[in-house]
């Protein structure tokens, strides 16, 4: 069965440090990767998603995203977060069904 | 545009009681897809409908839990007689096709707490 892991569960870091959260798939074939965020109190939001091309995928709100196929990674990258940045960050993959296999999510906290 | 609608936002039960949750999906979407998140877990498949017609259950409880997308109205997820574990959020996404590529909208979640 596909999985997804987040090796990250709590990250504490200070206005304008950079941030790279990781993600792990374990699929052989032909995956599609989203990050989606969730901040306080709203519902998930997609951030970015990769299907096909270009392995660097630039997303929503500077947020950056790189697919290793041979690392089985699809990090989440930020230079310089901001404290509105605070949220709940998901990795989710689809292994061509519909459904959706989420990691248990990051919380960051971006002190200002 | 409105976005997915779930109501209740949160719901509350007591062991044995019926829950009932509605998810109305965004306008031109007739895919839907529940997911439930336990405590300190990541969200995980439950069911994915069209307009009346269950696509893929593999997520979902053998036993008290079911789903439905009437040709009229808002999908429903129904937990019978619910018990302490089933206490989670409940996430519903719609996409306007089925396919991988179509990007899933999520609701806010109903908070269901079984007392």
């Amino acid at each position: 069965a596909q999985s997804v892991s987040q090796h990250n569960h709590h990250v504490i870091l200070s206005e304008a440090a950079s941030l790279e959260l990781g993600c792990n798939y374990s699929y052989g074939g032909t995956v599609n990767l989203f990050w989606y965020v969730q901040y306080p109190g709203q519902h998930l939001q997609l951030l970015l998603k990769y299907f096909s091309g270009d392995p660097l995928v630039k997303g929503i709100k500077g947020f950056e995203a790189e697919f290793i196929k041979s690392k089985f990674s699809f990090n989440l990258r930020k230079p310089s977060v901001q404290w509105s940045d605070t949220a709940e960050y998901f990795c989710a993959v689809n292994t061509g069904f519909q459904k959706l296999v989420f990691g248990t999510g990051t919380r960051l906290l971006v002190s200002p | 545009n409105a976005g997915v609608m779930q109501n209740p936002r949160h719901l509350v039960r007591r062991r044995g009681q019926e829950a009932r949750l509605r998810c109305s999906p965004m306008k031109g979407h007739s895919h839907v897809y529940w997911y439930r998140q336990l405590p300190e877990e990541g969200l995980k498949f439950m069911v994915y409908l069209q307009k009346e017609n269950i696509i893929d259950e593999s997520g979902m409880p053998k036993e008290r839990f079911s789903a439905e997308f009437p040709k009229e109205g808002p999908s429903i997820l129904r937990i019978q007689q619910v018990v302490r574990g089933d206490s989670a959020a409940y996430f519903c996404a719609s996409s306007p096709a089925g396919g991988v590529y179509n990007e899933q909208f999520f609701g806010p979640g109903t908070r269901l707490t079984v007392l």
